[in-house]
């Protein structure tokens, strides 16, 4: 079993709707990132969360600890936010060391 | 801006061949890592380094070795490249202590 989990595998939405891609984890972490790799490879970071709630323009990612899950909602969706979603978890230590998910594949719709 | 720069985007190269990928940041981060992604298995950590000439290996080091001589720079190398190392693979940096990498553009090697 990964220590990372994501839900779902794939997701193909229509413009407008809202989205939630989820991710549970099973080891005790410092923080959690959610990162977005569009096609052609790069990633970029969305969210670091340690606790909490944080929003982003239509992104809101939110984190619960005692129940080592996470979710990330897209309002509005739009076609651009087609990409692959990523949840990662930091383990702890000095080296940042970062357990990934597997990766949620969205497609929106117009 | 951070920037996190591979040196190359595609790489096609013959099995048995010597493969270096290159990667250099801007940002005096202590903290670089090597990472390969293959569909359904998601991002494994190959190498990193914690700093100058000091390395550790990651989840799969098996086939790779790397080199950290300054601190901008790290390179992930192939000794003996093999079709099963044609993969995505992504360089990232951080500072010490830092949550929050920053990643390269990936180089997509394949080894024929």
């Amino acid at each position: 079993k990964n220590e990372v989990e994501q839900s779902p595998q794939n997701l193909t939405a229509q413009e407008g709707e809202f989205i939630t891609i989820n991710c549970s984890y099973s080891v005790g972490i410092s923080a959690l990132h959610w990162l977005q790799q569009h096609p052609g490879g790069g990633i970029v970071s969305l969210f670091m969360l340690s606790s909490g709630k944080k929003k982003h323009g239509r992104l809101i990612a939110t984190i619960n600890i005692q129940e080592k899950h996470s979710s990330l909602h897209i309002t509005a969706s739009h076609p651009r936010d087609s990409a692959v979603y990523i949840c990662a978890v930091r383990s702890g230590g000095a080296t940042n060391k970062l357990i990934f998910g597997t990766g949620t594949l969205l497609a929106v719709q117009p | 801006d951070v920037k996190v720069t591979q040196s190359s985007r595609y790489l096609v190269k013959r099995t048995g061949e010597k493969v270096f990928l290159e990667c250099v940041q801007d940002m005096d981060h202590e903290n670089m890592f090597w990472y390969r992604q293959d569909p359904g298995l998601g991002l494994r950590l190959i190498y990193f380094s914690y700093d100058v000439k000091m390395k550790e290996k990651g989840d799969i080091p098996e086939g790779y070795s790397v080199s950290r001589e300054k601190k901008e720079r790290f390179s992930l190398i192939l000794e003996s490249a093999s079709t099963n190392q044609t993969s995505m693979y992504l360089c990232a940096s951080s500072f010490r202590g830092l949550l929050e990498a920053f990643f390269g553009q990936g180089t997509r090697l394949t080894v024929v």
